[in-house]
């Protein structure tokens, strides 16, 4: 099975600062997806960006931003101008290439400081 | 348009005593699936299925069952609860594009 592991268990950032949450993932696969999901505090999963790992380009939106190293399979996030409203659990998530099955790390803790 | 919905959101348990988790869809997506979320940790998949009549198991399946006998429900069923099954569940669906999950806002199961 496949494993995903965030190393930083709670991190924290300055308001209008940036911060790069890191994820490394272990497979045998050469195709799958990837994905950074936000947990607020009411728990309502919400996907932040993905990853196609057929794609050399790294994926952005506003102001987050995917370096996705294939080879080191390391899928880290980058949020530009940290805001208060990013303060959240991020879960980075694999989705296998066959059956579609999702694999979770554990997640980081983000806390934004005024 | 609900997306997915879960019921109830919030349920106390007894040792022993069984409970079916509902889940609904109405985007009309194939896969669906259901995770548990212990306290500070992330999602571990628990059952999944790929369409109507197929289901399989996740990581996590031990003291759970699912059917699926529509595109839109996917009920999780919980037999002989154990304080060890104390949780939140989510339920989640994914499209035919098969690129991203859609959540359900989970439900938060405590078994005494």
């Amino acid at each position: 099975a496949q494993t995903v592991t965030q190393s930083q268990p709670e991190m924290s950032v300055q308001e209008a600062e940036t911060v790069t949450l890191s994820c490394t993932y272990d497979t045998s696969e050469s195709d799958y997806y990837l994905f950074w999901y936000k947990q607020p505090p009411s728990r309502q999963m919400i996907l932040v960006i993905r990853q196609e790992a057929y794609k050399q380009q790294n994926a952005t939106e506003n102001r987050f931003s995917v370096n996705f190293q294939k080879a080191a399979k390391s899928f880290s996030l980058k949020i530009s101008d940290s805001q208060l409203g990013d303060a959240a659990m991020y879960f980075c998530a694999y989705k296998t290439n066959n059956f579609n099955k999702f694999y979770f790390g554990s997640g980081t803790k983000l806390n934004v400081k005024p | 348009n609900a997306g997915v919905t879960q019921t109830p959101k919030f349920r106390i348990l007894k040792i022993g005593q069984s409970m079916t988790l509902q889940c609904t869809q109405d985007m009309n997506h194939n896969y669906m699936y259901w995770y548990r979320q212990d306290p500070g940790m992330g999602l571990k998949l628990i059952y999944y299925s790929v369409g109507a009549g197929i289901t399989d198991k996740g990581e996590v399946p031990n003291g759970y069952n699912v059917s699926r006998s529509t595109t839109e429900d996917f009920p999780l069923r919980l037999e002989l609860a154990a304080p060890s099954q104390t949780s939140v569940y989510f339920c989640a669906s994914m499209g035919g594009s098969r690129e991203t999950q859609y959540f359900g806002p989970g439900t938060r199961l405590l078994v005494l």
